[in-house]
């Protein structure tokens, strides 16, 4: 119940084109939903991140869309560049808690 | 922009020794955190930190962990005695609330 299942494992998408990263979860109590980009050798940085009160989240070329429902979430990174090619990590939390429980991350690579 | 700062950023260890991961979370934040990640594989929750006691741990942070807050900017993470194991990249992070959570680039811990 604490997973998060994180697909693909990995993606290559051509220089403008649209990637899709998608997570589902199990456990009704969590509350937050946020995705990390992650360089090699670096931290993951906080990305977006969503709560369940609301279906879609956009911020400048990266969406999260949210289905309560199906208890799944994902990223849509549009017009995906060069620079965006990283590990990505959708993560969950709930009210009770403070952990982040990660997805195990999908290896975008964008071809120019 | 404010930033967690980690040090060391590596450190090589024999087996049996005591670590210590030292780190300055973002000035105003009040939640701290220690994950950990393997090489490849997904970010780990170990414990997080309140209120200068422990507000949540995760299995992995058994007995030879600990942590501590030892003046008002630093948060310290001791492995007592290191095993094979242990080998990964601990990043620090903080919060100002729950769930927002920023994470420093990491100390990559080899134990030998």
């Amino acid at each position: 119940q604490q997973q998060v299942k994180q697909s693909p494992q990995s993606l290559i998408v051509q220089k403008g084109g649209i990637s899709i990263i998608n997570c589902a979860y199990e456990n009704t109590a969590f509350d937050y939903f946020p995705w990390y980009q992650q360089f090699p050798g670096k931290g993951p940085a906080l990305l977006i991140a969503i709560r369940p009160d609301v279906s879609e989240k956009k911020e400048g070329r990266f969406t999260i869309s949210f289905n309560k429902s199906a208890k799944q979430f994902s990223l849509h990174i549009m017009d995906s560049q060069p620079g965006d090619s990283a590990t990505y990590f959708c993560a969950a939390s709930n009210q009770a808690g403070t952990a982040l429980i990660f997805g195990k991350g999908t290896t975008l690579s964008v071809s120019s | 922009e404010p930033e967690v700062t980690q040090t060391p950023s590596h450190q090589v260890t024999q087996m049996g020794q005591e670590v210590i991961l030292r780190c300055v979370p973002i000035s105003n934040h009040l939640y701290f955190y220690w994950y950990r990640q393997i090489l490849g594989q997904k970010v780990e929750f170990l414990v997080s930190f309140y209120n200068n006691e422990i507000s949540e741990k995760s299995e992995i942070f058994d007995d030879q962990f600990s942590v501590e807050r030892p003046d008002g900017s630093n948060f310290t993470l001791k492995i007592r005695s290191t095993k094979l194991e242990d080998s990964a990249m601990y990043f620090c992070a903080s919060s100002e609330t729950r769930n927002t959570i920023y994470f420093g680039e990491g100390s990559w811990l080899t134990v030998v």
